[in-house]
């Protein structure tokens, strides 16, 4: 059974950071690109970021780039988001998704989401 | 970007019902399109993707098709646990796209 696990949301003040994590199991690991998907308070599904499988190649919506940094360790089964300069608009649930393949394929399984709040 | 917009935004339905909803691409995206079926609290769901195949595991109540530049997302026979927002996704290019949501409800 795939699970995806994601911890390390909270609240946090302007300007800050967070890492988040997201610990899978029931699947190869690194055989598979992984994403973060987030949802603010009221609005819709909104794709951040996806690495692919080596974790050689990176992708970012633009409102995350230069703030965000996706990354992974194929020996620990874990996906990783750091977020700086954090802002009021970041507020939101952070899903970890695994794509069905690789980067850019449909996200086939998803975690329960960890909700970041960004607020002073 | 590609920019998703799916329409209705809300429907009101019954236990039983067929239910369509729909999606369009701002630009060509092929069949690169997928479903995704989401209650509050819980993960999203995947249900369709490449625009009409089924994910292991989801009823076949459950389809997808397109026409020229529409997409399609059937449910026939709305049944209790169906009541959700549904999201379509395009995974042709990069940001990949969501559409703003269709809730379902009573």
């Amino acid at each position: 059974e795939v699970l995806l696990l994601e911890s390390g949301g909270g609240l946090v003040q302007p300007g800050g950071s967070l890492r988040l994590s997201c610990a899978a199991s029931g699947f190869t690991f690194r055989s598979y690109a992984l994403s973060w998907v987030r949802q603010a308070p009221g609005k819709g599904l909104e794709w951040i970021s996806t690495l692919s499988g080596s974790g050689s190649t990176a992708y970012y919506t633009d409102s995350v780039r230069d703030r965000f940094t996706i990354s992974r360790d194929n020996s620990k089964d874990t996906l990783y988001l750091q977020m700086n300069s954090l802002r009021a608009e970041d507020t939101a649930i952070y899903y970890c998704a695994k794509d069905r393949s690789n980067a850019g394929a449909p996200f086939d399984y998803w975690g329960q989401g960890t909700l970041v709040t960004v607020s002073s | 970007d590609i920019q998703m917009t799916q329409s209705p935004s809300s429907l009101s339905a019954s236990v039983g019902d067929r239910v369509t909803i729909t999606c369009r691409a701002s630009q060509f995206i092929s069949s690169y399109l997928n479903w995704y079926q989401h209650k509050s609290g819980k993960a999203p769901k995947l249900l369709i993707y490449d625009a009409s195949a089924l994910q292991s595991g989801v009823p076949s109540r459950f389809s997808g098709s397109e026409s020229g530049p529409d997409f399609t997302l059937t449910i026939n026979s709305l049944q209790p646990e169906d009541f959700a927002t549904y999201y379509c996704q395009q995974s042709y290019s990069s940001p990949w796209t969501f559409g703003q949501g269709t809730k379902v409800e009573v």
